[in-house]
């Protein structure tokens, strides 16, 4: 069975500053990769996936991703983040055998002023 | 504009009750989800419809029920709640076709099993 690991559970960021979150996926013929966010009191919204083809995929809200095949990871990256990026976010893989969306623990996001 | 709703949004019960938490989407999508999402855990899936009638147990599904009777509805049932079910339950949709398309989140039904 596929897995998702984000080994940060939280990643505190002062405001203008770059992030990474880092997501590592288990090994698999194809790999589709996702990154949802989750607004506080809120459900989670696609932020961007991977299908294929580049291997830099863009988002919305200027975040973008990184498909390393041979590093089985897809971080996340935004090189100047606002105070309304505060969230958790969400790294999932689709599950070829089972059709399945397998969604990581999630990382939260604080962006402090 | 299509959107998927949830209800109740907050819900509190005592152990041994049954539970029923709704589910209504207008994306006509044939693909419904529900999971619960814990500290430490992500998001974990109870159940799954890929259409009318069609029901399928997900990794959590012990303790869970649910029935599709029409495209638009998937509610979610607990039998007789335990406290181990205090959770965040989300409710999301999916177009049918290929297994990757983006899947559409419901805002939410945090239960409190007392």
């Amino acid at each position: 069975a596929q897995s998702v690991t984000q080994l940060d559970s939280q990643v505190p960021v002062f405001e203008e500053a770059p992030v990474e979150l880092r997501c590592n996926y288990s090994s698999s013929v194809s790999v589709y990769l996702f990154w949802y966010v989750q607004y506080p009191n809120q459900g989670l919204q696609l932020l961007l996936k991977y299908l294929s083809g580049s291997t830099l995929v863009k988002g919305i809200n200027g975040f973008e991703a990184e498909f390393n095949k041979s590093q089985t990871s897809f971080h996340l990256r935004k090189p100047s983040v606002h105070i309304s990026d505060t969230a958790e976010y969400f790294c999932a893989v689709y599950e070829d055998s089972s059709y399945k969306l397998i969604f990581g623990s999630g990382t939260r996001l604080l962006v402090r002023p | 504009d299509a959107e998927i709703t949830q209800s109740p949004r907050h819900k509190i019960t005592e152990t041994g009750r049954q539970v029923t938490l709704a589910c209504h989407q207008t994306w006509n999508h044939n693909n419904m989800f529900w999971y619960r999402q814990d500290l430490g855990h992500g998001l974990r899936l109870i159940h799954y419809s890929y259409g009318v009638q069609d029901t399928n147990k997900g990794e959590v599904s012990d303790g869970y029920s649910v029935s599709r009777s029409n495209t638009e509805d998937l509610p979610l049932t607990l039998e007789s709640a335990a406290s181990s079910q205090t959770s965040v339950y989300f409710c999301a949709s999916q177009s049918q076709g290929n297994s990757y398309n983006e899947q559409f989140f419901g805002p939410g039904t945090r239960l409190t099993v007392l």
